[in-house]
């Protein structure tokens, strides 16, 4: 059973400080995708990272995919309380499958 | 484009009725799928299609049936609702061929409570 763990699970900052999320598997995944939920939303798609290395930024929001397609990190600087809410990994395997973390809850408070 | 519609957004059933939860999509997308969101579990797929006419089971199918029998619609049906059925139910959708496969289109929930 392929298992995609996020970490922490659970992370309230003041806002300004920077953070880091991670999401770690043992399998390899041909993309990896990072999705945001805010309450009683459905998630929707913050970026998608493809080769092994690769970072991508978006605006405050940075992202990598580890080097051999295992792992991938989301780091937010400055973090604001519009960025709070629920971040989920996702990585696609070669099965034509998503497999989802469980999700980091973020809190950012003013 | 509205993008992925569901409805209702809440519902309460008894244990033991039925019901179908509605899903629409406005971008053509052929793949569409159905998650259920339980805390702590993050999303688990219970059916999925690829088209028009073509369905399959995901991770979690029991007590739940699919048709599909247009691109734009993909209504989840609960044959006889138990409480583990409790969650909060999601339709998505993307393109089906190369990388935008895996880019998936939410719909805003639908918040089910069985008692």
């Amino acid at each position: 059973t392929q298992l995609l763990e996020q970490s922490p699970q659970f992370l309230s900052i003041q806002e300004g400080e920077n953070l880091t999320v991670y999401c770690n598997s043992s399998s390899v995944f041909s993309s990896l995708q990072w999705y945001r939920q805010e309450p009683g939303e459905g998630p929707v798609l913050l970026v998608t990272v493809v080769t092994g290395g690769e970072v991508k930024k978006l605006k405050r929001l940075t992202f990598q995919f580890g080097d051999a397609r295992k792992d991938s990190s989301l780091h937010i600087t400055a973090a604001q309380p519009g960025d709070t809410g629920l971040y989920l990994c996702a990585g696609a395997d070669s099965n034509y499958q998503l497999i989802w973390g469980a999700g980091t809850k973020l809190i950012i408070k003013p | 484009n509205a993008g992925v519609t569901q409805t209702p957004k809440f519902q309460v059933l008894k244990t033991g009725q039925s019901m179908t939860l509605q899903c629409a999509q406005d971008m053509n997308h052929e793949y569409m799928s159905w998650y259920r969101q339980d805390p702590g579990m993050g999303l688990r797929l219970i059916h999925y299609s690829v088209g028009a006419g073509i369905t399959d089971q995901g991770e979690v199918p029991n007590g739940y049936n699919v048709s599909r029998s247009t691109t734009e619609d993909f209504p989840l049906r609960l044959l006889s609702a138990a409480p583990s059925q409790t969650s909060v139910y999601f339709c998505a959708s993307s393109y089906s061929g190369g990388r935008e496969f895996y880019e998936q289109y939410f719909g805003p929930g639908t918040r089910l409570t069985v008692t």
